[in-house]
């Protein structure tokens, strides 16, 4: 059984702050992983996905995975009020998705 | 495109009632998905299918049947409806399986009392 842990929260940030969200998952063989965001009553939505170790950025997020440590991170630079959401991490396995539980943010103006 | 979409958006159900949740997307995508999503808690999958015909169980399979008889539809049937069934039901499609991006729908919300 392939597992996904996320730390729940919730995650409270100022805005203009930098947000980490944290992953760790258990399969040593997982090559990939999604980051969703969730607003309130809305379906998930892809932010981001990563491949390889190190960084990817795009715009104000950044994506970062360690293999080693099997760990993957979130940055949200410049946090902004509408960043506030539930994300979810989640880690393919065959032909299935196993999400973790999410962790929500806040972003205080 | 409409992408994915789902009807009804709510329900409520009594006990023992039956139901089916409908699916559909126009991405013309081999994979799709049927999850479930508790409050405060992620996304567990209920079944997927990978084409036409061909369905499996996911995490959490029991009390539910699925068909795929074309490429577009993936409805999600409830068979005898009880109170644990009360949940957000997610249906999510992707052009492929382990490498490629879910599209969710909205979702439907159900009520079983």
């Amino acid at each position: 059984q392939k597992e996904v842990e996320q730390n729940s929260g919730p995650l409270s940030v100022p805005e203009g702050a930098i947000a980490s969200l944290n992953c760790t998952y258990s399969d040593r063989g997982s090559q990939s992983f999604f980051w969703y965001r969730q607003y309130s009553g809305k379906s998930p939505e892809l932010i981001m996905f990563i491949y390889s170790n190190g960084d990817k950025e795009d715009g104000r997020f950044t994506a970062q995975l360690n293999k080693a440590s099997q760990y993957v991170s979130l940055l949200i630079r410049d946090s902004q009020p509408s960043d506030s959401a539930t994300y979810l991490c989640a880690a393919p396995g065959g032909n299935q998705f196993y999400f973790g539980t999410g962790t929500s943010l806040t972003v205080i103006p | 495109n409409a992408g994915v979409t789902q009807t009804p958006k709510f329900r409520i159900l009594k006990i023992g009632q039956s139901m089916t949740l409908q699916c559909a997307q126009d991405m013309n995508h081999n994979y799709m998905y049927w999850y479930r999503q508790d409050p405060g808690m992620g996304l567990k999958l209920i079944y997927y299918s990978v084409g036409a015909g061909i369905t499996d169980k996911g995490e959490v399979p029991n009390g539910y049947n699925v068909s795929r008889s074309t490429t577009e539809d993936f409805p999600l049937r409830l068979e005898l409806a009880a109170p644990s069934q009360t949940s957000v039901y997610f249906c999510a499609s992707a052009p492929s399986g382990e490498s490629d991006t879910q599209y969710f729908g909205p979702g439907t919300r159900l009520t079983v009392l």
